[in-house]
């Protein structure tokens, strides 16, 4: 129990376009999620925190417009990179918390490898 | 604030070696304390976790204590794998902030056979 998966795993991209990532809780309800990004040989770094039927939290920095962030149900978060470019390159991953449980009960997705061409 | 600290890696062992990996906090209050382990191209996967001071978490061989005194949750293993190698987070989340985790940066391990 308790799965989260990413889709896709991996997306290259032209400058420009969008890229639309997805989170699922695939066997219990999430009420929050958290997006992060992870350079290479360097720790995650949070950018926000993505709560269902409200707005997102984004940590200082995250350009809001660039990231959006919808979680519309219980089960289901996206990322969708705005205007894409080279710099946006990186690995994505979320997790999930589960609803109506303690901090400690949260689980990651396998990340999606981002590559901006 | 919270922060984690972590050793810097890389460090690199023989199969069967003995493995430490330091990894002290700040928090306010009482943190809920983990270890999480990245395989290459992979997402996190939690090791182990301790709730409260002195409980000792372990899994797979690893184990770390909450030690409130030092603030640190080193993790050791007394005989590593070459199935080992991976990147090994250590991260704390306390209970106002909604299960938001404060990452350390990470160390990476290679283990030769």
């Amino acid at each position: 129990g308790a799965v989260v998966s990413q889709h896709p795993s991996r997306v290259i991209c032209k400058s420009g376009t969008s890229v639309k990532i997805e989170c699922r809780s695939l066997d219990f309800q999430a009420t929050t999620m958290f997006w992060y990004r992870q350079f290479p040989k360097q720790s995650l770094m949070l950018m926000a925190t993505s709560n269902e039927g409200s707005k997102a939290t984004y940590e200082q920095g995250v350009e809001k417009d660039k990231f959006l962030i919808n979680h519309a149900s219980l089960t289901l978060s996206t990322l969708t990179v705005t205007s894409a470019h080279p710099e946006d390159s990186s690995f994505y991953i979320c997790s999930a918390r589960i609803s109506g449980t303690g901090p400690n009960e949260q689980f990651f997705g396998p990340g999606t490898r981002l590559t901006v061409l | 604030g919270n922060s984690v600290t972590q050793m810097e890696g890389p460090v690199t062992l023989s199969e069967e070696a003995f493995l430490t990996i330091n990894c002290t906090y700040t928090a306010t209050g009482y943190p809920s304390l983990f270890w999480y382990v990245q395989y290459p191209g992979e997402g996190l996967q939690l090791l182990l976790k301790a709730t409260k001071a002195d409980d000792k978490g372990s899994n797979k061989g690893f184990e770390a204590t909450y030690r409130k005194e030092t603030t640190s949750f080193h993790l050791e293993k007394g005989s590593v794998q070459v199935s080992d190698s991976a990147v090994y987070f250590c991260a704390l989340v306390r209970g106002s902030t909604l299960g938001r985790l404060y990452f350390g940066r990470g160390t990476q391990l290679t283990v030769w056979p």
